[in-house]
């Protein structure tokens, strides 16, 4: 089976853009959330897709948003990006809706300039 | 917020040596995670731990999930090369906003 998939890997743009990532789970999982890690702050939570609803979200401003599809793929978008917003960032797909076991896609380096 | 207080931050020791990392928490988890991340890739799912008391291996590695919910151990044993990596403990809360909160790494260097 294959693993979780993230695209790009890797991406710069310059403050005031906006960027979208995107995520397709594994295979049968159906829900997909979103973290930011970077040095400072370590991992922090964004927010959980299930059945294409937003179920849970972190403590991030409104700046960051994320959709997903039918066949469970999911998009997360920052607009107006910040230095700040650099990082990497990871999805993460379980089989049940927050189901404990979370596995890791290899991320999308994000570089604001 | 959740915290979580993982230790130690790095750890530096030679191959062959024993290595054991902990995370303590403020509040109580339903489940306790243990992932590893190499540079430049996401978190890999080492063990995973879903009840109190409960003691689980993975080849050399052992992990327990602490009988009051608030704190779990890692503990890597006869250690190889390849074990250089970043190592994040991971709790999960109950109740309807259930969500991973990360502990903040422990960076281990094995010393040939």
């Amino acid at each position: 089976k294959a693993g979780v998939t993230q695209t790009p890997r890797y991406l710069i743009k310059t403050r005031g853009q906006q960027v979208t990532l995107s995520c397709s789970p594994i295979s049968g999982h159906r829900s997909v959330s979103w973290y930011q890690q970077t040095p400072g702050q370590g991992l922090q939570f964004l927010f959980e897709y299930f059945s294409e609803t937003q179920r849970n979200k972190g403590n991030f401003p409104g700046r960051f948003s994320g959709r997903q599809f039918s066949n469970s793929r999911s998009e997360m978008n920052v607009s107006t990006l910040e230095l700040g917003d650099s990082a990497l960032y990871l999805c993460a797909s379980s089989l049940q809706r927050l189901q404990e076991t979370q596995y890791f896609g290899p991320g999308t380096r994000l570089l604001v300039l | 917020g959740q915290q979580l207080n993982q230790s130690p931050q790095s750890m530096f020791i030679q191959e062959g040596e024993d290595v054991s990392m902990n995370c303590t928490s403020s509040s109580i988890f339903n489940t306790w995670l243990w992932y590893k991340q190499d540079p430049g890739e996401g978190p890999v799912l080492l063990i995973a731990l879903y009840k109190a008391g409960e003691l689980t291996s993975n080849g050399r590695l052992t992990a327990q999930f602490g009988i009051t919910r608030k704190d779990s151990f890692l503990n890597i044993s006869a250690s190889i090369p390849s074990d250089v990596g970043i190592y994040f403990c991971a709790g999960v809360s109950s109740g309807s906003a259930r969500q991973l909160t990360f502990g903040s790494g422990t960076q281990l260097t094995v010393l040939p």
